[in-house]
């Protein structure tokens, strides 16, 4: 089955440190760029981050610059969001996603994971 | 970075009426955008890619259309499905921006 399922959400008090995982399936993920976008609670859709195909490159927003690593395993098909000294504002859904090479469009998104940062 | 300006924010719409969204970019980003639909509580999916490309599967009643700084996204007769949230998105030099959004909902 061609899929994104993320996994590791939960509730963080403010300051900690919270680690992501998306595992895909069903298609060839070591030739995707992946992407993490996330949306707070009634809000629109804000990008996170970016990882090529290989890993060899990785662009952050500026809301989380600094405090947030994006990693990849090829061999196991999985990315990885490593998010530290979180915030109140970093609570929202986090959703992967697929970026088409051809298009450049994210044509496959998972269902994502809820982070609630709270004390 | 890029910003992107969509309007309306909302708008009120009835089955068969045909509707229109812009989208305009802070500079010129060619034809690197993309439109995506979401419902409440669903991931979003690609409709549009590259300014106007259909995205396999996607009804042909959407269209889009623009280049750089000024984009539309077009549902040419709206059906029962469509009542969501429409967002276009650049993607300029792997860093990509969201416009805030439009809900389309029932008149």
């Amino acid at each position: 089955q061609v899929q994104l399922v993320e996994s590791g959400g939960g509730v963080v008090q403010p300051g900690r440190s919270l680690r992501l995982s998306c595992a895909a399936s069903g298609f060839n993920f070591r030739n995707y760029n992946m992407h993490w976008v996330r949306q707070a609670p009634g809000k629109g859709l804000e990008w996170v981050t970016f990882i090529s195909f290989d890993g060899s490159n990785s662009y952050f927003a500026d809301s989380v610059k600094g405090r947030f690593t994006i990693s990849r395993d090829n061999s196991r098909n999985t990315v990885s969001l490593q998010m530290s000294s979180l915030r109140g504002e970093d609570t929202a859904v986090y959703h992967c996603a697929r970026e088409a090479p051809s298009s450049r469009g994210f044509d496959m998104w998972g269902q994502g994971t809820m982070v609630t940062v709270s004390s | 970075d890029i910003q992107m300006t969509q309007s309306p924010f909302s708008l009120s719409a009835a089955v068969g009426d045909r509707v229109t969204i812009t989208c305009q970019a802070s500079q010129d980003i060619n034809n690197n955008l993309n439109w995506y639909q979401q419902k409440p509580g669903k991931a979003p999916t690609l409709l549009i890619y590259a300014a106007s490309n259909l995205e396999i599967g996607v009804p042909s009643r959407f269209s889009g259309g623009g280049s750089g700084t000024d984009f539309s996204f077009t549902i040419s007769s709206l059906q029962p499905e469509d009542f969501a949230t429409y967002y276009c998105q650049q993607y300029d030099n792997f860093r990509v921006t969201f416009g805030p959004g439009t809900k389309v909902d029932v008149k």
